[in-house]
């Protein structure tokens, strides 16, 4: 089956700079990949997601990239601010109907 | 705002009780949803999937008559974790998906706390 490899599992940034999170996947069938952020005692929220007949999507500070030979994708958060603070998680599975893997997170920390 | 509702938000039991968590799509039918468990610190292992007007598919390890699911309509489906023991303590999450084809993302509810005593 499927399995999905996150770095870091935590990240220190300070307010403005950039944060990457990097993920890989095992299985060469998954074509989609969304990118979570949980904020404590809340359930996920999508923030971002991939299809791999896509090399990069950006929405405002975030973006995503894939690649596919490679088979990671990286999740970049710019100028970032406080309420960035919480735990990503990369996903991957075959379809956005396919089950989804997830990482195993990263525990954002944003400081003034 | 929130697409999947999920209630209760919390909920604390007496070891050997049953526990109903009730999980909701709102404004939009759901024939599949799916649900997940979250240890502190760790991340999301799918359960089971819901089928509506079916039997749920349970993940390998996930006992099915413990963890009760029923998914009697398009927009509610509910897992019942039957003779609580302190073990099953832990932050329960379903999901849905919104929209028919390829492409449709997933959205989860904001969790149950099970604390069992």
């Amino acid at each position: 089956g499927e399995n999905v490899e996150q770095h870091p599992s935590t990240l220190s940034v300070q307010e403005g700079d950039s944060a990457v999170i990097k993920c890989t996947y095992s299985d060469s069938a998954s074509n989609y990949f969304p990118w979570y952020k949980q904020e404590l005692g809340k359930g996920p929220q999508l923030i971002i997601d991939i299809r791999s007949n896509v090399g990069e999507k950006k929405d405002q500070r975030i973006a995503v990239t894939l690649n596919k030979t490679a088979k990671h994708f990286s999740l970049h958060i710019t100028e970032t601010q406080p309420e960035d603070s919480a735990v990503y998680f990369c996903a991957a599975s075959m379809g956005s109907w396919g089950k989804l893997q997830f990482g195993a997170g990263t525990q954002v920390v944003v400081t003034p | 705002g929130a697409v999947v509702s999920q209630h209760p938000s919390w909920v604390i039991c007496k070891s050997g009780t049953s526990v109903k968590i009730e999980c909701r799509s709102l404004d939009f039918q759901a024939t599949t949803m799916f649900w997940y468990r979250q240890f502190p610190k760790q991340s999301l292992m799918l359960m089971a999937t819901s089928n509506e007007g079916s039997k749920a598919t349970y993940e390998q390890g996930v006992e099915k008559d413990k963890f009760l699911i029923n998914h009697a309509s398009l927009t509610l489906s509910t897992l019942t974790v039957t003779s609580a023991h302190p073990e099953d303590s832990s932050f329960y999450i379903c999901s849905a998906r919104r929209g028919q084809g390829d492409g449709s993302p997933l959205h989860f509810g904001n969790g149950t706390r099970l604390t069992v005593t």
